[in-house]
């Protein structure tokens, strides 16, 4: 099973500030089959990023996603209110899929 | 437009059984897999496992083998998920979900399991 670790688990930042969340594997992830999503409380995630790079319909391009191997990135380029969230990296490329545990993205 | 509608709440006793339900609309049902994904009370995303409703191919996580089934109605569009032998650590939101990666989600279904 690959495991997913996520770094930070809190980012305090305020709007129009830049968000770098980390996502590692314990073993290498093709980039194609790497997704990040967004989960806001009392909500279903939400697909923002698919093979590593790819922004879903409707993403905004402020969201932004790179990395290879084992070592992916998510960016928010400059906060919006409605970005504080928690975001999850997901690998779908080999079996079981799994999750990160998350990063929490929050006012400060 | 693509909609993934679940079933309402369950409460269940510990040992008892739940059956998850997941109706699609807005595209070919069978175009595309469906996955089951939990997420019990102020933790991450579980993944539980895949359905193909073109043929029916299962790939169920290997900690859920033997308690989980999954299954589709392709007359009427609509995923299950089946948990079985149901313990206190089910308690969780589940949600089914399209494709690889998951690109639209149910609402989700809360399970209680509690005596």
């Amino acid at each position: 099973e690959i495991v997913l670790t996520q770094s930070p688990g809190t980012l305090s930042l305020s709007p129009g500030e830049r968000a770098t969340l980390s996502c590692r594997a314990s073993q290498s992830v093709s980039s194609r089959y790497l997704a990040w999503y967004q989960q806001k409380p009392g909500q279903a995630p939400r697909l923002l990023i698919y093979g590593s790079s790819s922004r879903a319909t409707g993403i905004p391009d402020r969201f932004s996603g790179s990395g290879s191997g084992t070592d992916f990135t998510l960016t928010i380029s400059r906060l919006e209110p409605e970005d504080f969230a928690v975001y999850y990296c997901q690998q779908y490329g080999s079996s079981p899929w799994t999750f990160g545990q998350g990063t929490k993205v929050e006012i400060k | 437009q693509v909609h993934l509608v679940q079933s309402g709440a369950e409460v269940k006793k510990p040992g008892a059984s739940v059956k998850v339900s997941c109706k699609v609309s807005g595209y070919t049902f069978i175009s595309y897999g469906i996955n089951w994904v939990r997420q019990a009370p102020g933790q991450g995303l579980e993944w539980m496992g895949w359905i193909s409703p073109y043929n029916g191919d299962t790939n169920y996580e290997q900690r859920l083998q033997g308690r989980v089934t999954m299954t589709t109605d392709t007359s009427t569009s609509t995923a299950y998920m089946e948990l079985r032998n149901l313990r206190s650590d089910d308690t969780a939101v589940y949600y089914c979900a399209r494709g690889s990666p998951n690109d639209f989600w149910g609402q989700g279904t809360l399970v209680t399991v509690s005596s």
